[in-house]
């Protein structure tokens, strides 16, 4: 079956432009994450939905982030006016349940890269 | 608060010889606890998985680990490398609870290199 997809695979854009970036995750799946993985900072939790609500936005490092989940599925992650310290691959998952120990399913990301 | 340590951010072992990659958590209570591997340019994928079932722990591709609560470790071996082995390594946990969300805290990562 289809497995977590991002998109678009690579972004690039300039400081200060707002970038979207999309994650549809397996079917069914109730629960998704949105992480960062970057050089410095290594693998970082950004935001988690159980549904369309996000009981957990702990991760998200200034108010420039925002994300949403509609319909219990696709979800999309918001960068306002870009920072070159946002470069980094957003990474989704999701998974069955709150995932406390079910598997969570990863996407193979999205590489940004802001100039 | 919970955290992820892992030994060695860079391990180099010849094909055929053992693979230890190492790990320790920090966590007031015993965590869930996670292996992923990433290939280049992939997203991650679950080698394993300790959900206090049995302390030692069999995965994909012939990985395991073992808990070890006094130690506090949950170590990642293999008795033989292959080529295909090479990737990064990367720890994870996360806490019990009805008010947990599930959410991974990762350790920094071991990128295992494979020597012919």
């Amino acid at each position: 079956g289809a497995g977590v997809s991002q998109s678009p695979s690579n972004k690039v854009t300039e400081k200060g432009k707002d970038v979207e970036l999309r994650c549809d995750p397996i079917s069914g799946h109730t629960a998704l994450y949105w992480y960062r993985q970057s050089l410095g900072q290594g693998l970082e939790f950004l935001i988690y939905f159980q549904g369309n609500s996000a009981p957990d936005k702990s991760g998200l490092p200034s108010d420039r982030f925002s994300a949403e989940r509609t319909g219990g599925s696709v979800s999309t992650l918001t960068i306002q006016r870009t920072q070159q310290e946002d470069s980094a691959v957003y990474l989704c998952a999701s998974s069955k349940d709150r995932g406390l120990y079910n598997e969570q399913f990863f996407g193979p990301g999205t590489r940004l890269t802001v100039l | 608060a919970q955290s992820v340590t892992q030994l060695g951010s860079h391990v180099s072992v010849s094909e055929g010889a053992l693979v230890l990659l190492r790990c320790n958590y920090s966590s007031s209570v015993p965590p869930y606890l996670f292996w992923y591997v990433q290939y280049p340019n992939q997203g991650l994928q679950l080698l394993l998985k300790y959900t206090s079932a049995a302390t030692l722990v069999k995965g994909i591709n012939g990985f395991e680990a073992e808990f070890k609560k006094s130690e506090t470790s949950f170590h990642l071996t293999k008795p033989s490398a292959h080529m295909s082995d090479a990737a990064e390594y990367f720890c994870a946990v996360s806490l019990h609870g009805s008010s947990n969300t599930g959410k991974l805290i990762f350790g920094q990562g071991t990128t295992l290199q494979v020597k012919p």
